[in-house]
């Protein structure tokens, strides 16, 4: 099974501030990644499809990079509507979610 | 503007069968080359894929649940459902239908459903 690793678990950061999350794959996946956004108590929102590509009417601060086994995901400037948590999901073979990375301002 | 909807019993009885149907609108459920998933979520958790139907029946499972795990969908009244056998307290989770654009990619979902294995 392919294994995601997404770092940080949490960060706080303030509004203007730019962003980094990253994701590693146990294996090469190629660009088989997607980001998602949660908002506590609602469904995830599918923000970056195949690792760069950004979902029709997401705004464009959000953008997504990398292939293989390393991908970043960015906010390049934090907005106050932007607090949630963040999913990376692979599926090179079965779609598995990474870990999440919960975002708050300081 | 497709929208899903989960409905099915928030709790469920240990060793019983949790059932949960999603009702596919704005869009038919047969048109594209969609497959249709659950995903669960347990509390303060992470999110984990449980299956997916295409409209012709073909399924795909997650290995670690396929045991227990039925997904059928019925094209007339735009649904598909979900059986998950033998639950344990560990199902305990909110339950999200979502669609497949192609690929693995969720697109949209379900506004999600909790479920409760209680006795």
């Amino acid at each position: 099974d392919i294994q995601m690793t997404q770092s940080p678990s949490s960060l706080s950061a303030s509004v203007g501030d730019r962003v980094t999350i990253t994701c590693q794959a146990s294996q090469d996946i190629s660009n088989y990644l997607n980001w998602y956004q949660q908002k506590p108590g609602k469904a995830p929102k599918l923000l970056i499809y195949d690792a760069s590509n950004l979902e029709t009417g997401v705004p464009s601060r959000f953008s997504g990079s990398g292939s293989g086994t390393d991908f970043t995901f960015t906010i390049s400037s934090l907005q106050p509507e932007d607090i949630a948590t963040y999913y990376c999901q692979q599926y090179d073979n079965l779609p598995r979610f990474g870990g999440g990375t919960k975002v708050e301002i300081k | 503007q497709v929208q899903l909807q989960e409905s099915g019993p928030g709790l469920v009885k240990p060793s019983q069968t949790l059932s949960l149907t999603c009702t596919v609108s704005g869009g038919s459920i047969s048109s594209g080359s969609y497959y249709w998933s659950w995903i669960r979520q347990p509390a303060g958790k992470g999110l984990e894929w449980i299956g997916r139907i295409y409209t012709s029946g073909s399924t795909n499972y997650n290995p670690s649940l396929k045991s227990r795990v039925t997904i059928s969908v019925d094209t007339s009244k735009n649904q598909f459902s979900l059986k998950l056998s033998s639950v344990t307290a560990a199902d305990t989770a909110v339950y999200y239908c979502a669609r497949d654009s192609s690929s693995w990619i969720f697109d949209y979902w379900g506004q999600g459903t909790l479920v409760t294995v209680s006795s």
